[in-house]
This record gives C-alpha cells, structure tokens and sequence, in this order.
C-alpha cells in the first residue's frame, strides 16, 4: 500500500494561489497519482492525476518532483467554493482495493 | 458531461431488513465500485466488479453484502440484513479501464438503519 500524508487542514482566502502538498515515500513504479475533491454529504470528485513532472486541467496543476516520493496539488486563484476536503491518492485503480483514502486535507477559504 | 447516477439519494430501513442500493455507471465504463463513507469517516473501498463478477473485496464486503449487473446499465449493491453499524453514505464508482484510468464516483445515497 502507498501510504500518504497530507496536513490535516489549510486555511486561504479567496482569490490566493493554494498548494498542498502530499508525501507518497513508497510509491511503486507503476502508481499513479490522483487527487479528489470532496464536499459534504457528496461524491468523491476527480480533480487531477498524473504519473511525472507537471499536469495542468482546466481546474489545477499537478506537481511531481523526479523522485515521485511527493506531489503538490495547485489550485489558482480559490474562491469560497473551493472549500472541500481534498484527497491524495496513489495507485492503479485495477488494485482499487490498495488505493487508500486517508483523512485529506480540509481546506477553508475566506472571503 | 456523462455522470455516474445512484438512487436512491436516502433510504431509511429497520435493522435486519434488506435494502438494494442502485446505480447506473457511465455508459461506456467496463469497470465498477462501491465505497462506502460512515458520518465524519473515510472513504472505504468495499468491492470492484468486471466482467460480470467481483474483482477484489475487502473485510468489510462480507457475506451480507451483494453486487450485481442485473441489465445493461445498472448495478447495485445488497445488503440482506442490515446492521445499525451499516448507517452510511455509500457510493457507487465507474471507470473506463483498470490501471491509469481514473474513477468517476456518484452522488451516493445515504442509508440510515434504524
């Protein structure tokens, strides 16, 4: 199992750049990296993924050193509705059963 | 944009009573999962499902739990007796290939056993 970990919480304000940063030390060579958005009482929802260097969406960047033993989710200019719990995930979804949701990081944005 | 839909939203049941909860993946998706999330918990894989039969499951997928691809697009998950403990969100996920292709989930429906 890749084991991450995310910090528990961050805190922003609207219009900032925000990164959160995940730590992934035993990712395997064929895991890939995703992250998800969760609010409450709703679906998981897919924000991003990537395997190496930079992926950016119409929603985030996605940055991963050489070593893929970290990856930092950014989210350009947050507005109040980006508060969510935001999830790193490490994996092959064919061991969907070894892609582990931890406690994310729960990120509050302030007007 | 295709979307993974589950109904229904809420179910309310007395303990030991069955309860079947429904999805219908992304239509072209091969792949399907359920999760389940208990109030202020993590998300829980629960089981996977290709090709008509279930992949991988894990400890909490025991012999009270079912899956199943009755038709073309629905698949759904029974519980034969539930439990208080199984009060929770549960959501349904598809995905077009194992391997890179990510998950879609659905909104989920919320079980409350009484």
């Amino acid at each position: 199992l890749a084991k991450t970990t995310q910090p528990i919480s961050m805190d922003s304000y609207e219009g900032q750049e925000v990164n959160i940063t995940c730590s992934h030390n035993n990712i395997a060579t064929n895991d890939y990296i995703t992250w998800y958005q969760q609010f409450p009482s709703q679906g998981p929802r897919f924000i991003i993924q990537g395997y190496k260097t930079k992926v950016t969406n119409e929603v985030a960047s996605l940055f991963i050193p050489a070593d893929r033993k970290s990856s930092t989710l950014s989210l350009p200019r947050v507005s109040l509705s980006d508060t969510a719990v935001y999830y790193c995930l490490v994996g092959l979804w064919s061991s969907a059963s070894k892609i582990i949701f931890g406690s994310g990081t729960r990120l509050s944005i302030r007007p | 944009e295709p979307e993974v839909t589950q109904t229904p939203s809420h179910q309310v049941t007395q303990m030991g009573q069955e309860v079947i909860l429904r999805c219908v993946p992304i239509s072209n998706h091969l792949y399907f999962y359920w999760y389940r999330q208990i109030l202020g918990q993590k998300v829980e894989f629960l089981v996977s499902f290709y090709n008509n039969e279930i992949s991988e499951k894990s400890e909490i997928f025991d012999d009270q739990f079912s899956v199943e691809r009755p038709d073309g697009s629905n698949f759904t998950l029974k519980i034969r007796s539930t439990k208080l403990e199984d009060s929770a969100m549960y959501f349904c996920a598809s995905s077009g290939a194992r391997g890179a292709e990510t998950q879609y989930f659905g909104p989920g429906t919320r079980l409350l056993v009484l």
